[in-house]
This record gives C-alpha cells, structure tokens and sequence, in this order.
C-alpha cells in the first residue's frame, strides 16, 4: 500500500462549488504540505502543518482552507472554486527530524 | 525574494550522451538543497538532499553537486528509463520553494 495516499484522484467541477481533497499518511509523519503544481510554474506551497494545532500559510493560500483532523490526516478545501485553481494537488509530509518530503500521488482537479 | 530557477526547460539526449542540469537559487537561511524525479502522472520522486557547498551525492547514474549559488545533476551515460522531469527545491526556514522542473528525454 502506498505510504501517501489522495483522494480524489481526479475531479472535475464548477465555479462556485465546494470541494475539499484529502490526503491520508502511513508513515507516522508529524508534519503535512499541500502543493498546487501549474505547467510553467512549479510547485507551489499553499499550507503546511507541523501537527494537528499547528497550521501555517504556503506561498498562495488565498482562496484555500485546511484541516488537519489526526496526525495521519490533512484535508485541502476551495470554499468557491474558480477556474484558475486548475491544476495538479499534491499532498507530501516529512518527518519532525528530517528534511525529505514524501509525494502523494496527486489530485488533477479542472474547475469549469 | 527566494527564488530557484533551473535550465534548460528541455533537454533531449541520444543515449549514452552524457549531460548536465542546473539549479540556480538566492535564498536566506538556506537549510538544504533537493533534487526530485517527477514521471507523467505521478508525484515527485526524491533522489537526493545536499546540505554545503562542495557536498556531492551519487546514485547510479546521477551526480549532485552544489555550491554556494547552484546545484548541478550529471547524468552519465543516460537511458531512455531516465527520461523524466527532475526538480529542484530549496529549504528556507520552514518553507520549500521548487524550480519549475527540467524534461529530459532519453532518445535509444
């Protein structure tokens, strides 16, 4: 089984909607990422987490919400989506003592 | 302003031709250097991590190096199962910051 796990693995919605992506972790990690990756632009953080009362604004978390509901378990949600949050979602985490992330397998989510 | 930046965007290579990738950053407090392997569809892959100047890591047909302003990834002697987007990313702090990737393809 894989160690980094996301659901959905793809989704397709409209402007306006809801949506939450979930991330589920194996590896006893404490600490959780969420990335957007956009052809041209990379890998871009949005939120971290360092453990459950720990949450800290990425890069870009403007349009964007999380939940850390147990150390194994970190959740990204788009209160309204809108189509330039189309993109490819990656969860990762890291442990407290190291400095290797490890990559879920991504979201592919198109807002229409 | 952190940033990282690597070239070229795309490098094609007959195989057995050997080359180089680059990961150019200005960053403070730099705590390390990654380098990943991202295929089609998938999640990034990592390959290695570098700490200082002068500090080189190898595996198989990779080689990282890095100095106090960019990292460099040699492959030698590639084969097609190399072709993949490498990435490169930064620690600063608490936060990662990634170059926008190099798309080698290994021609047989």
């Amino acid at each position: 089984d894989a160690d980094v796990t996301q659901t959905p693995r793809n989704r397709i919605t409209k402007t306006g909607k809801r949506i939450m992506l979930e991330c589920s972790q194996t590896k006893g990690h404490d600490r959780m990422y969420w990335y957007r990756q956009d052809p041209g632009l990379g890998l871009r953080l949005i939120y971290y987490s360092f453990d459950v009362k720990d949450i800290n604004k990425g890069e870009i978390s403007d349009g964007y919400s999380v939940s850390r509901q147990a150390q194994a378990k970190f959740s990204l949600s788009l209160e309204s989506a809108i189509p330039n949050q189309t993109a490819l979602y990656f969860c990762a985490t890291r442990s407290r003592g190291g400095d290797t992330q490890y990559f879920g397998p991504g979201t592919r989510l198109t807002v229409l | 302003e952190d940033q990282v930046t690597q070239s070229p965007e795309a490098l094609r290579l007959q195989e057995g031709e050997s080359s180089s990738l680059n990961c150019s950053y200005t960053v403070s407090g730099l705590r390390g250097l990654f380098w990943y392997r991202q295929d089609p569809g998938k999640g990034p892959e990592f390959l290695f991590t570098l700490y200082s100047a002068g500090e080189e890591k190898e595996k198989e047909r990779l080689k990282a190096t890095l100095t106090k302003k960019e990292s460099f990834l040699h492959i030698t002697a590639p084969k097609p199962e190399d072709s993949a987007t490498y990435l490169c990313a930064v620690q600063a702090w608490n936060q990662f910051y990634f170059g926008t990737g190099t798309s080698l393809t290994v021609i047989p």
